[in-house]
């Protein structure tokens, strides 16, 4: 058990509908960053937020969007739903200070299914 | 953050020593080389992380190699429950931009009885 929580833990959705996941950082910790997983693949950062504003952007259209709110747990919004969206989205949550970030902790993901 | 090159599968006897290697020829002296690994549907479990010196815990062994060009993860005692992919990532510890990682393709390991 890491302590970052995620929901919900399987989700389908029709192609072009829109989907809000969610994720509950470890106690402590003030950094959230989201991955996307294909079958087969390893997990693909989507981006990260820091102090509520987005910190780093991987390759992801902006139809993937995300708010991190004052307790520091975080939603990733994915519009316009396409098939190649189907994966698992993973949630991880670190502490960025001084000696900057400790190393990250990992949700069970939300495996979404796009049809 | 520099790329790094693992085998894509190993295999390894229940209760013999298993050695993943990882290589990062490009690495930069502020980068420091950290293991993930994942079991089947599971998110991702830090497993240990080192810049030049060799690390140890309660988990794995990481040995860096003097060039820091690569490095091997040690699993002591690998059980049946270490049937896992494990990533090798390269990257920047020390910036306050965070946490993003580069998890690359990893190898999958096959603990046998």
């Amino acid at each position: 058990e890491t302590g970052v929580t995620q929901s919900p833990t399987h989700l389908i959705k029709t192609r072009g509908q829109q989907v809000t996941l969610r994720c509950s950082s470890q106690s402590g910790h003030n950094t959230v960053s989201w991955y996307q997983q294909a079958l087969g693949q390893g997990p693909q950062f989507i981006f990260q937020y820091y102090r509520e504003e987005e910190n780093g952007r991987g390759n992801f259209p902006p139809r993937f969007s995300g708010l991190q709110f004052p307790n520091y747990s975080s939603e990733l919004n994915v519009n316009a739903l396409e098939l190649d969206d189907s994966a698992l989205y993973l949630c991880a949550s670190s502490l960025v200070g001084q000696g900057g970030p400790t190393e990250a902790f990992f949700g069970q993901g939300t495996r979404l299914t796009v049809v | 953050d520099a790329k790094t090159t693992q085998p894509t599968s190993m295999d390894c006897a229940e209760g013999r020593a298993a050695n993943l290697p990882c290589n990062h020829s490009t690495i930069s002296g502020n980068e420091y080389v950290y293991w993930y690994r994942q079991i089947h549907s599971q998110g991702p479990q830090y497993i240990i992380h080192g810049l030049k010196n060799n690390e140890t815990n309660e988990m794995a062994s990481l040995i860096i190699t003097e060039d820091r060009k690569s490095s091997t993860l040690i699993l002591p005692h690998a059980t049946l429950r270490d049937t896992a992919v494990y990533y090798c990532i390269v990257r920047v510890a020390n910036s306050n931009s965070g946490y993003a990682l580069n998890f690359g393709k990893g190898t999958s390991l096959l603990v046998t009885p």
